[in-house]
């Protein structure tokens, strides 16, 4: 079974710009969950979605925001991006979304903002 | 706020010796506990998970954990530690009600010396 893809692997954007990462689940898995992790704030959740709604948000301004497919795909969005955006994106997924069940990590999109 | 708390940003142990590695939690009540690992340039996999029930938690590459209520502790421990365990060591929690949504720890840097 394929793990968790994220794509793309690498970005590198400008102050201002904006970008979209995009995650693939798991074949069957039905919640994404986002993470942002940067070497000052470590691993900070940012959202999680199950069957296409927002079940769960973090402390991130409104720049940061994602949406979830009928097939389970997920994609975040990050407008007007700041130097401070500069970090790795996680996202994972699992069966439920809930916590009984394992969540399974992709390899991040290092996201680099100069 | 819950929080959680990795007092060790970094640990150097030999091949062979045992290790522990620390995790506290501030929270109402017990959560759910995680911990897991991340090598460079890969996600996170968990290495165990606690819920309820006994507290020594066993997990996969010879690790276990034990959870300590009156200490708010859930500290990782292998006897036996190989070169390849180097990496990054993630504690979490989550509330029960809060779908997939973790709380990570700062993390401690495991190094191996030969």
């Amino acid at each position: 079974k394929a793990g968790v893809t994220q794509t793309p692997r690498y970005l590198i954007k400008t102050r201002g710009q904006q970008v979209t990462l995009s995650c693939s689940p798991i074949s069957g898995h039905r919640s994404v969950s986002w993470y942002q992790q940067t070497p000052g704030q470590g691993l900070q959740f940012l959202f999680e979605y199950f069957s296409e709604t927002q079940r769960n948000k973090g402390n991130f301004p409104g720049r940061f925001s994602g949406r979830q497919f009928s097939n389970s795909r997920s994609e975040m969005n990050v407008s007007t991006l700041e130097l401070g955006d500069s970090a790795l994106y996680l996202c994972a997924s699992s069966f439920v979304g809930d916590l009984l069940r394992e969540q399974f990590f992709g390899p991040g999109t290092r996201l680099t903002v100069l | 706020a819950q929080s959680v708390t990795q007092p060790d940003i970094h640990i150097t142990v030999s091949e062979g010796a045992s290790l522990e590695l620390r995790c506290n939690y501030s929270y109402g009540a017990t959560p759910y506990l995680f911990w897991y690992v991340q090598s460079p340039g890969q996600g996170l996999q968990l290495l165990l998970k606690y819920f309820s029930g006994d507290t020594l938690v066993q997990g996969i590459k010879g690790f276990e954990a034990e959870f300590k209520r009156s200490q708010s502790s859930f500290n990782l421990r292998k006897p036996s530690v190989h070169w390849s365990d180097a990496a990054e060591y993630f504690c979490a929690v989550a509330l029960y009600n809060q779908g997939g949504k973790l709380i990570f720890g700062q993390g401690t840097e495991l190094s191996v010396k030969p």
